[in-house]
């Protein structure tokens, strides 16, 4: 059971190029998130999507877009890469999207991206 | 905006002690969460806590939620040198639906041999 898969595991970029960065889950979970984790900081939720077929704006969607493909994937998209948007990115995913914060989410072992 | 804020930011002990982290919000919550992230790896949920509950165990592990002073804290007995982490409290905006968690800063705890 791997429970959530991001890929590449580490990444480096121009700025101003482009890249979608992949999330599969095979718990059949409804809910997807992506999160971004920079030095000294928590994480801050980009975007996340609380069943199949929706999609929302977390805390920083600013730079990125999503697509959740089906009910496991869900992917992140940088148009234009910029220096800011070094971090490390994680997936998550969850049962539901539960009610004030019922539900664990399980995460994926993250992407670490360094933009040039 | 952060809604947990941990304390304190770094903690280093022998192995044997007990670690103490507390976690403190701003707004009314239903939940509180606990989480713990291995250098280099995802995060690993601990521990759920409800707003109507005061204490609660799971193996060495010791949440306790006072909602008046919106505060939790997270203990570990009789630490081990695989307790070193960076560990994390996240909350939800009140009964929000959308599990849109918020995550504190962390605290990184190294527990050396």
């Amino acid at each position: 059971n791997a429970g959530v898969t991001q890929t590449p595991k580490f990444q480096v970029l121009k700025t101003g190029q482009s890249m979608t960065l992949q999330c599969a889950q095979d718990m059949n979970h409804n809910s997807m998130y992506w999160y971004r984790q920079d030095p000294g900081m928590g994480l801050r939720l980009i975007y996340y999507s609380a069943s199949e077929g929706t999609t929302d704006k977390g805390e920083v969607p600013n730079g990125y877009n999503v697509s959740r493909l089906n009910k496991r994937e869900f992917s992140l998209r940088l148009e234009s890469a910029a220096p800011s948007q070094t971090s490390v990115y994680f997936c998550a995913s969850s049962v539901t999207a539960g009610t004030g914060g019922s539900q664990p989410q399980h995460f994926g072992d993250g992407t670490r991206l360094s933009i040039l | 905006s952060q809604q947990g804020e941990e304390d304190p930011q770094a903690l280093s002990i022998q192995e044997g002690e007990n670690a103490t982290m507390n976690c403190s919000y701003k707004t009314s919550i239903n939940n509180l969460q606990w989480y713990r992230q291995n250098s280099g790896r995802g995060l690993v949920h601990l521990i759920l806590i409800r707003s109507n509950e005061r204490e609660k165990h799971s193996g060495r592990l010791r949440v306790t939620l006072d909602t008046s002073k919106k505060s939790s804290s997270l203990l570990i007995t009789a630490s081990r040198a695989a307790d070193t982490a960076s560990y994390f409290c996240a909350t939800v905006h009140g009964s929000s639906n959308t599990g849109k968690l918020i995550f504190g800063q962390g605290t990184t705890l190294q527990v050396k041999p």
